[in-house]
């Protein structure tokens, strides 16, 4: 199984700033995604994170309101730009080494965003 | 496109009772099956996954769910809960397509409340 960190865990940030969180693996992976869970609500994928290519964002996310780097295959980073209210949420990065066959999913602790 | 429906937002029920947590799903394409718990203020915890084979599924704290293709569903069992089994769940699927596998879409969670 995989282990993820995710930083920081926690963060209050006022509006119009934006927040970079980092996810580190601690071993290689093929598939690395981000997550957005709003208060009370279910998770709802932003984007795929391609190593060395541009992510893969699902509908009604957009890249330069959520940039994300993947420089290797252990480790990405989600920013989120201009921050509003509206993107208080928990922020979760995973994992799946797909073509190892493990359709398992790992979840990393979640960074829990509050915009003033 | 893939969509998950889970039929009850809070299930109520006591202590040593049986409980059925509901989920079908909308695919054009096969998935993989997968149910998640998130216990207050924790990360998500994969419970049990189908990936192909039975279509009865033994997962981690006496959980089971049963495939069903025909009729699109894959609910979630318990014989006897523990108070220890509140939390949120939640059903899961992925596409079986390498360029979105691994990717989870989820329902909208199952908030189980077990009262002594």
């Amino acid at each position: 199984s995989a282990v993820i960190s995710q930083k920081p865990s926690r963060d209050i940030c006022q509006r119009g700033t934006s927040l970079t969180i980092q996810c580190q693996v601690d071993s290689q992976v093929t598939m690395m995604f981000w997550y957005r869970q709003q208060p009370g609500q279910s998770l709802t994928l932003i984007a795929t994170a391609n190593q060395g290519s541009e992510a893969t964002y699902e509908s009604g996310f957009v890249i330069d309101k959520f940039p994300i780097s993947r420089p290797n295959l252990t480790f990405s980073t989600l920013t989120v730009s201009n921050m509003s209210p509206e993107d208080s949420s928990i922020y979760l990065c995973s994992v799946v080494d797909w073509l190892a066959g493990d359709n398992e999913q790992f979840f990393g602790p979640g960074t829990r965003l509050t915009v003033l | 496109a893939q969509s998950v429906t889970q039929l009850d937002s809070q299930v109520p029920v006591f202590e040593e009772a049986p409980v059925e947590l509901r989920c079908n799903y909308s695919s054009s394409v096969s998935v993989y099956l997968f149910w998640y718990v998130q216990y207050p203020n924790q990360g998500l915890q994969l419970l049990l996954k189908y990936l192909s084979g039975s279509t009865l599924v033994k997962g981690i704290n006496g959980f089971e769910a049963e495939f069903n293709k025909s009729q699109t569903s894959f609910h979630l069992r318990k014989p006897s809960v523990h108070i220890s089994d509140t939390a949120e769940y939640f059903c899961a699927v992925s596409p079986h397509i390498y360029n979105q596998g691994g990717k989870l879409i989820f329902g909208q969670g199952t908030e189980l409340s077990v009262k002594p």
